[in-house]
């Protein structure tokens, strides 16, 4: 299965917009990228998920590269509630998310 | 209001005894799944599945059991074949390739 690699952690000022980085070089031409997001002692989060072209949402951008190696999820503008963990995952098309692979995410700290 | 149901929140249980862990949706969703997370941890496969009186092993199935009796009902039994079963664990449902949906998973403890 196709990997993705995100920083551990990151800070962002309250009120500035948020760009996540994800990276997935050996991504193949049928896998979905999804984010999702955990905030503490909760279930992940559906954030937002494409396939090649870049999605907007009522919660995020997601701006997906060219070649489709990398993404990046931006929130425009971080509140305190958008403290939480966030996940970049790659799901096959034809399966369904039981090849959704949650790894350890990027731990986004928002600073007042 | 529709959502995801996992119940208790919090669950103590003592070293070898079967302990059986609640997942209820009104979504009308066919798929369903459970997950495992240790502290700091991605969150890991269990049992998923895709249609009712259908489930499959994930990637550590192993010390667990499931049912798919009805479409709205996944539970989860954690056996005392499971070693180290004190965990989160969180269930989910989805409708194919589309955003899968989460309870707020049961914290459980063995004592």
């Amino acid at each position: 299965d196709a990997k993705t690699t995100q920083p551990n952690s990151m800070e962002s000022n309250e009120e500035e917009p948020v760009h996540l980085p994800c990276n997935h070089s050996t991504i193949s031409g049928t896998d979905y990228i999804h984010w999702y997001r955990q905030l503490p002692s909760q279930g992940p989060e559906y954030v937002i998920h494409g396939l090649t072209s870049n999605v907007n949402n009522r919660m995020a951008s997601l701006a997906i590269a060219e070649d489709r190696k990398s993404s990046t999820l931006i929130l425009h503008r971080a509140t305190l509630r958008d403290a939480a963990v966030y996940y970049c995952i790659l799901s096959p098309q034809d399966f369904g998310n039981e090849k959704l692979t949650f790894g350890t995410g990027t731990r986004l700290t928002i600073i007042p | 209001d529709g959502g995801i149901t996992q119940s208790p929140k919090y669950l103590f249980r003592k070293e070898g005894q079967n302990v059986t862990l609640s997942c209820e949706q009104n979504l009308n969703h066919d798929a369903m799944y459970w997950y495992r997370q240790d502290p700091g941890q991605g969150l890991r496969l269990i049992y998923y599945s895709q249609i009712v009186n259908d489930f499959q092993k994930g990637d550590i199935a192993e010390g667990y059991s499931v049912s798919r009796e009805k479409k709205e009902s996944f539970p989860l039994t954690v056996t005392s074949a499971q070693k180290n079963p004190t965990a989160f664990y969180l269930c989910a449902s989805s409708i194919k390739q589309t955003e899968a949906f989460f309870g707020q998973g049961t914290r459980l403890t063995v004592v």
